[in-house]
C-alpha cells in the first residue's frame, strides 16, 4: 500500500550547518504535506503545512527563514533547517495527505552537536 | 478543533482488552474523532476514526457517547507491540487532509 518515506533516517551534524530532510510519498499523490517536530518525551508539534505548488503556512513561533520548505512535486517535500543549533535537535516527521489518504512518515533523528 | 483529555497513562495486562478514554467535551457537530498511536521513535500510525456511530476496524473499535463528549477505543486482545502513546483528536470533517493536532495522549504499557 501507500507509504511514505523520509530521508535520512537520522542525521548528526555540527552546529551552524544546514540539513535537509526529504519526505516522499510512494503510490499516492500527496498534495499537502505536513510537517511536525517532537522532543524527547513530548507529543507531536505542527512546524508547517505546505499545499503542492505553493508556499508553506508556518505554525505560530516557527521561524520560516530558519525551516525552509520546499513542496515543489506531488510526490516530495522537503524540509531544510538552516544554521542548525542544538536546540534543533529533535524529531522530525512528515504526513503526507491526499483527498482520501493520510500517511505519517517514520521520522528523521537530527542531532546537532 | 476541540480538545481532548486523556489519562496520562495506563497499563494492561497481554490478552486483556485496552480500553482508552477521551474526553472531548466541546466537540462540535462536524468534528469526527481519530485515534492515533505512536511506538517509539516511529512515526503515528492511523487506528480508527469516526463520528457519531460505533465503529470497528482490524486493529480496534471505538465506542462514542450519545452525547459525544467522550470516546473509548478498545484494544480487544492486547499483545506487548500495542505498547505506544495512544492520541485522540478531533478534526473538522472526515477528510484526510485536514491539520491533526496533538495532545499528551496515553501512555498504554501492556505487560506479560
Amino acid at each position: 500500500g501507500a507509504v511514505v518515506s523520509q530521508h535520512p533516517s537520522w542525521v548528526i551534524c555540527k552546529s551552524g550547518t544546514s540539513v535537509k530532510i526529504e519526505c516522499r510519498s510512494l503510490d499516492f499523490q500527496a498534495t499537502t504535506m505536513f510537517w511536525y517536530r517532537q522532543f524527547p518525551k513530548q507529543s507531536l508539534m505542527l512546524m508547517a503545512t505546505s499545499n503542492e505548488g505553493s508556499k508553506a503556512t508556518y505554525e505560530q513561533g516557527v521561524e520560516k527563514d530558519k525551516f525552509l520548505i520546499n513542496h515543489a512535486s506531488l510526490t516530495l517535500s522537503t524540509l531544510t533547517v538552516t544554521s542548525a543549533h542544538p536546540e534543533d535537535s529533535s524529531f522530525y516527521i512528515c504526513r503526507g495527505t491526499s483527498l482520501h489518504e493520510q500517511y505519517f512518515g517514520p521520522g528523521t533523528r537530527l542531532t546537532v552537536t | 478543533d476541540a480538545k481532548t483529555t486523556q489519562p496520562t497513562s495506563m497499563d494492561c495486562a497481554e490478552g486483556r482488552a485496552a480500553n482508552l478514554p477521551c474526553n472531548h467535551s466541546t466537540i462540535s457537530g462536524n468534528e469526527y474523532v481519530y485515534w492515533y498511536r505512536q511506538i517509539h521513535s516511529q512515526g503515528p500510525q492511523y487506528i480508527i476514526h469516526g463520528l457519531k456511530n460505533n465503529e470497528t476496524n482490524e486493529m480496534a473499535s471505538l465506542i462514542i457517547t450519545e452525547d459525544r463528549k467522550s470516546s473509548t477505543l478498545i484494544l480487544p486482545h492486547a499483545t506487548l507491540r500495542d505498547t505506544a502513546v495512544y492520541y485522540c483528536i478531533v478534526m473538522t470533517g472526515g477528510t484526510s487532509y485536514g491539520k491533526l493536532t496533538f495532545g499528551q495522549g496515553t501512555i498504554l504499557t501492556v505487560h506479560p
